[in-house]
């Protein structure tokens, strides 16, 4: 049972074409997350949703959309793709709103997609 | 503005001795959570362990132990007999209180960890 998952795992794509990425979790989560990775390993959240509404929206080029169809489901979609968008995606899921713990919600992560532009 | 810094790009370590990872945070929320992640070469993101800003207590689970010093803002991770699986990046993160951290974790850049037959 894959607790989150992302299709495709590779997405091999020329400069200029719009792609997405899809992303899915079963484990009943309110929030869900997308997060980069470049070529260093560096990771920086991008796009936050709770229960269908964006709560976090980093400094990410508006050529980058996510769309949360429902809470299970955030997909990223990007438009006219460049060089530097190449790097890893994961997408990540938590339970934020009446959870006792608040600061122990442990982030479940997808198996990432790497991204090439050619 | 949150921050986690972690200085030590590459740590190599015998298998069954003990490694300590270093992370140091900065940030003015007064509630925070503090977590390691293992991503080996695989690419997976493996949550190992976490530590509340209010614990009393150094978490542990398992073989991962979390040297946490509040006054000096650090969460040190600590393996203890090094495995050769446990040769991966490890990532410290942070998640503050404030209403422009949501619920969003800081990552540092990660530490190497190559264990050694």
């Amino acid at each position: 049972d894959t607790a989150v998952s992302q299709t495709p795992k590779y997405l091999v794509t020329q400069m200029g074409n719009d792609k997405s990425i899809k992303c899915e979790q079963n484990l009943g989560h309110d929030t869900m997350y997308w997060y980069k990775q470049d070529s260093k390993k560096f990771l920086k959240i991008m796009f936050s949703y709770n229960n269908k509404e964006l709560i976090i929206n980093e400094t990410v080029p508006n050529r980058f959309s996510p769309k949360s169809p429902d809470k299970a489901h955030l997909n990223l979609h990007i438009n006219s793709l460049e060089l530097g968008d190449s790097a890893v995606y994961f997408c990540a899921s938590s339970q934020e709103m009446l959870s006792p713990s608040f600061w122990s919600n442990e982030q479940f992560f997808g198996p990432g997609t790497r991204l090439t532009v050619l | 503005a949150q921050k986690i810094t972690q200085t030590q790009p590459g740590m190599f370590v015998q298998e069954k001795e003990a490694v300590t990872l270093d992370c140091t945070y900065d940030t003015s929320d007064p509630s925070y959570g503090l977590f390691w992640y293992k991503q080996p070469s695989s690419g997976e993101m493996i949550f190992l362990i976490y530590q509340g800003s209010y614990d009393q207590q150094n978490a542990t689970e398992g073989r991962y132990s979390l040297n946490f010093q509040k006054a000096r803002k650090s969460a040190n991770l600590v393996i203890s007999a090094s495995q050769l699986g446990d040769s991966a990046m490890y990532f410290c993160a942070m998640r503050g209180g404030g209403e422009t951290s949501g619920s969003r974790l800081t990552f540092g850049e990660g530490t190497q960890l190559t264990v050694n037959p």
